[in-house]
């Protein structure tokens, strides 16, 4: 059974950073693309930003510069860099597993706030 | 103009069908794309549902009914999510997505509301 687990999510001032983590199992997680999808509250869906089982990363133009993702194979572990947050940033963050181009998977999110 | 626009809120009948529009952007093709549809409940992660480019390229998700199915109308620039024998269950927000520039990019939800 595919399991995707985040984590991290805390209540922070603009300026501030934070790392979010994503435990996956019941895949082959060091053969698949992943991602980080967000949904602000009361809001649509928001792509953020993904990496591909070579390490190659996209991003989203609102978080381009300011967010970072990672992943450790070793670990069957995704992560979530983010700096510089905005008050815009908050959101509830999934990751989100990716076979054939398609977000199969969705974890069940982690909160991030940050108000001043 | 946002990528892909969906209609805010749509309501319908129990037993009836209900179909979901996802227009894309004037200047990108709808015939050149995978339309992939998710269903998010209250308080729920989004859950995939299908995804639609042809009738020789689709995919329903795992344990989707075969009442929800995907279509394209391609005089509107449009992709569709069918549902049909619409139930008190089916209430929910519905999300369309593509693949653009290297990126995915997801409508805004339709809000379907049973009744």
């Amino acid at each position: 059974e595919v399991q995707l687990v985040e984590s991290g999510g805390v209540v922070l001032q603009p300026g501030e950073s934070l790392r979010l983590s994503c435990a996956a199992s019941g895949f082959a997680f060091d053969e698949n693309t992943m991602h980080w999808v967000r949904q602000a509250p009361g809001k649509g869906l928001e792509w953020v930003s993904y990496i591909d089982r070579n390490g190659v990363t996209e991003y989203a133009d609102s978080v381009k510069g300011r967010f970072t993702i990672s992943r450790d194979n070793s670990k069957n572990s995704l992560y979530l860099q983010m700096n510089s947050l905005i008050i815009g940033d908050t959101a509830l963050y999934y990751c989100a597993k990716d076979s054939d181009w398609t977000l199969d998977y969705w974890g069940q999110g982690t909160l991030v706030t940050v108000s001043s | 103009q946002a990528v892909l626009t969906q209609p805010s809120s749509l309501s319908a009948s129990p037993g009836a069908s209900a179909s979901l529009t996802c227009t894309l952007r004037s200047g990108i093709n709808v015939g050149s794309y995978r339309i992939y549809w998710y269903q998010q409940k209250p308080g729920s992660p989004p859950q995939y549902l299908l995804r639609y480019k042809s009738d020789s390229d689709k995919q329903q998700g795992s344990g989707v009914p075969s009442r929800f199915s995907g279509s394209k109308d391609a005089s509107a620039n449009a992709g569709i999510l069918l549902i049909s024998g619409l139930q008190s269950e089916d209430e929910a927000d519905y999300y369309c997505m593509i693949w653009h520039s290297n990126a995915v990019v997801f409508g805004g939800g339709t809000k379907l509301t049973v009744l």
